[in-house]
């Protein structure tokens, strides 16, 4: 079974301030996803990673792709209070793919 | 609609009662996806359908689960004699391709508390 470790699990931090998450696994994947989902609702796609060593960047968020694909980080730049939500990353195995392993996600806090 | 439509976004049952969950895709996406979100954990992949077949339903919990779909669009997630462990988010997904890479639109999903 693949896993996808996510830490940190939980995140509090200020306006303003950047951080990271990462997203590790001990297997390849053919592609990774990042989501975030907001209470009460579903996960929304923020970006899809394909190439090892891939940097995509969408605003203050940048991702990136380990060169193994195995890990994946998400760094965001002065944080905002509309970044708080759950972010999971989604590895997508070339050999099942139709169905993606999520993490357990970190749970973000950008206080005012 | 816009988006993909889960009903009812609530539901709260007596243990070994039969529940049914019900998605509705967006218009001409051909695969559907059911995912299971319980408090601390992932998502848990239960079961794909590419139009009405279902060709892996491995990711059910139990005989009890149960799920299909209908004129390539509306799916229904049954569980049969719920049980407490069986109360999480019932999350819907659809996408307008199979296979790789396809991007996953999700529903709000079905809350479902099992007492």
């Amino acid at each position: 079974t693949q896993l996808l470790e996510q830490s940190p699990q939980f995140l509090s931090i200020q306006e303003g301030e950047n951080l990271t998450v990462y997203c590790n696994s001990s297997s390849v994947f053919s592609s990774l996803q990042w989501y975030r989902q907001e209470p009460g609702e579903g996960p929304v796609l923020l970006v899809t990673v394909v190439t090892g060593g891939e940097v995509k960047k969408l605003k203050r968020l940048t991702f990136q792709f380990g060169d193994a694909r195995k890990d994946s980080s998400l760094h965001i730049t002065a944080a905002q209070t509309g970044d708080t939500g759950l972010y999971l990353c989604a590895g997508e195995n070339g050999g099942s793919n139709y169905k993606l392993t999520f993490g357990k996600g970190t749970l973000l806090t950008v206080n005012p | 609609g816009a988006g993909v439509s889960q009903s009812p976004s609530n539901k709260v049952t007596e243990k070994g009662k039969d529940v049914e969950l019900r998605c509705d895709p967006i218009s001409g996406h051909t695969a559907l996806y059911w995912y299971r979100q319980s408090l601390g954990q992932g998502l848990e992949f239960l079961i794909y359908f590419q139009g009405n077949s279902a060709p892996d339903k491995s990711g059910l919990p139990s005989d009890r689960f149960s799920a299909e779909r209908t004129g390539g669009s509306v799916s229904t997630l049954t569980i049969q004699r719920t049980q407490q462990e069986d109360s999480a988010v019932y999350l819907c997904a659809s996408s307008p391709r199979t296979g790789g890479r396809g991007k996953l639109f999700f529903g709000s999903g079905t809350q479902l508390s099992v007492l």
